[in-house]
């Protein structure tokens, strides 16, 4: 059960658009479409951005968005604001156990 | 309102015991399943296992199986993380977590308690 590899981090300037990746392998984001996305503010608990790839929770924003190729997964935020600075983290199924696996989690800095 | 609180954190010492309870409200608890996650302090988030609703179904990390239980009373609407053979890699926040579906997404975390395992 191996974490899931995310970049340490990833900026962008107010208005753009940032991708996050989460690479996996065919045990775990390759061959299921259970991949999750979570934002962490600090000394905060995780939020549920994204699930089963592409959907969104009621109540999240629409600048937030999931996608899959292969054993890669995906987090775009677009229209980057201020108050996405967070830390991010996927998290998928994997049929090693069974269980499920975080990602290494990734810094968000809007310059 | 959807809350999750977590107690039983503390300082113990490596080889020791600690159970950590997760009380919920604001949603039928027996309809769901439930997972434990941990944060190193500083660090990432680490999947620690859950339980189905009828806790005939449980899963553990490779890091904490055979050491780590969870149990649940749908009665009383509360978690349990029995945690015995304690490590120092151990120490960590511990999070309670709701599952949206049995998939693995969480859509309500509790605040998380701290465990500190040193001597």
């Amino acid at each position: 059960q191996s974490a899931l590899t995310q970049p340490a981090s990833v900026s962008g300037s107010p208005g753009q658009s940032i991708t996050i990746s989460c690479t996996g392998t065919s045990s775990d984001v390759g061959n299921y479409n259970y991949v999750s996305w979570y934002q962490q503010h600090p000394g905060k608990a995780p939020k549920l951005m994204i699930y089963d790839v592409t959907k969104r929770p009621s109540g999240v924003s629409n600048r937030f968005s999931g996608s899959k190729s292969g054993n890669t997964a995906s987090l775009t935020i677009s229209g980057l604001q201020a108050e996405d600075e967070a830390d991010y983290y996927c998290n998928s199924y994997t049929s090693s156990g069974p269980a499920y696996v975080f990602g290494t989690g990734t810094e968000v800095t809007v310059l | 309102e959807v809350q999750l609180v977590e107690s039983g954190g503390g300082l113990v010492q490596p080889g020791g015991s600690l159970r950590l309870s997760c009380a919920a409200s604001g949603f039928t608890f027996s309809n769901y399943w439930m997972t434990w996650v941990r944060q190193t302090p500083g660090k990432g988030l680490e999947w620690v296992g859950n339980i189905r609703q009828d806790e005939n179904a449980k899963h553990y990390a490779d890091s904490v199986k055979g050491r780590f239980t969870i149990s649940r009373d749908n009665a009383k609407s509360s978690l349990f993380l029995q945690m015995n053979s304690l490590r120092p890699e151990d120490t960590a926040v511990y999070f309670c977590a709701r599952d949206l579906f049995a998939t693995g997404s969480h859509d309500h975390w509790g605040q998380g308690t701290l465990v500190t395992v040193s001597s």
